[in-house]
């Protein structure tokens, strides 16, 4: 079991600049989450998606973030344009059918100079 | 808004010594799990308790839940220096509405 795959595992990019972040989740999983972790929020769910489709993205912060889902072994979250208050660690988890737990990736640490 | 509050934020303790940490929560919920997070890492699931357990043990982990209260407790015993972590309370509601909670971030000293 591989486990969530989440790249790049850093990412430093300079503002305006589109920014793409990357999900595996793990196989046979249906639900698929992103989070975004700082030191001031602590862990916010963005969205989420049961059977690759989006079921609440009330979390997404504003219209610059986008994520998707085209098939069940990956996920994307965009930022477009990138802010400096948009660096944070982003996570990726995913879960089989049920009440089961959550399985995280080990994020991608973005810094947006 | 986050649906868990842990509490304390913040603990230090000798090795040895038992460690427990709370967690509030404010609606109805079909389970609870406690997460715990290593620097630089991503969660890695502890222990889930359902709604109708009120106790639940796994290891040195011992986890209690009150639904009446709407409160968990996690109680780490003979607490090793391998324990340094954050923990991190979450709840598992109706229609998948799933909370973390602000985290206790655990200090075990050698």
């Amino acid at each position: 079991d591989a486990g969530v795959i989440q790249s790049p595992r850093h990412e430093v990019t300079e503002m305006g600049q589109e920014v793409t972040l990357r999900c595996k989740p793990i196989s046979g999983h249906n639900s698929l989450f992103w989070y975004r972790q700082t030191m001031m929020r602590g862990l916010e769910l963005l969205i989420y998606f049961n059977n690759n489709v989006p079921i609440d993205d009330s979390g997404m912060p504003e219209d610059r973030f986008s994520a998707k889902m085209p098939n069940a072994s990956f996920s994307t979250l965009k930022i477009q344009p990138s802010e400096p208050r948009d660096s944070a660690v982003y996570f990726c988890a995913s879960r089989g059918y049920g009440n089961q737990p959550q399985h995280f990736g080990d994020g991608t640490r973005l810094s947006i100079l | 808004s986050q649906q868990g509050e842990e509490d304390p934020q913040a603990l230090s303790i000798q090795e040895g010594e038992n460690a427990t940490m709370n967690c509030s929560y404010k609606t109805s919920i079909n389970n609870l799990q406690w997460y715990r997070q290593n620097s630089g890492r991503g969660l890695v699931h502890l222990i889930l308790i359902r709604s109708n357990e009120r106790e639940k043990h796994s290891g040195r982990l011992r986890v209690t839940l009150d639904t009446s209260k709407k409160s968990s407790s996690l109680l780490i015993t003979a607490s090793r220096a391998a324990d340094t972590a954050s923990y991190f309370c979450a709840t598992d509601g109706a229609g998948n509405q799933f909370y973390f909670g602000t985290g206790t971030s655990l200090t075990v000293i050698p």
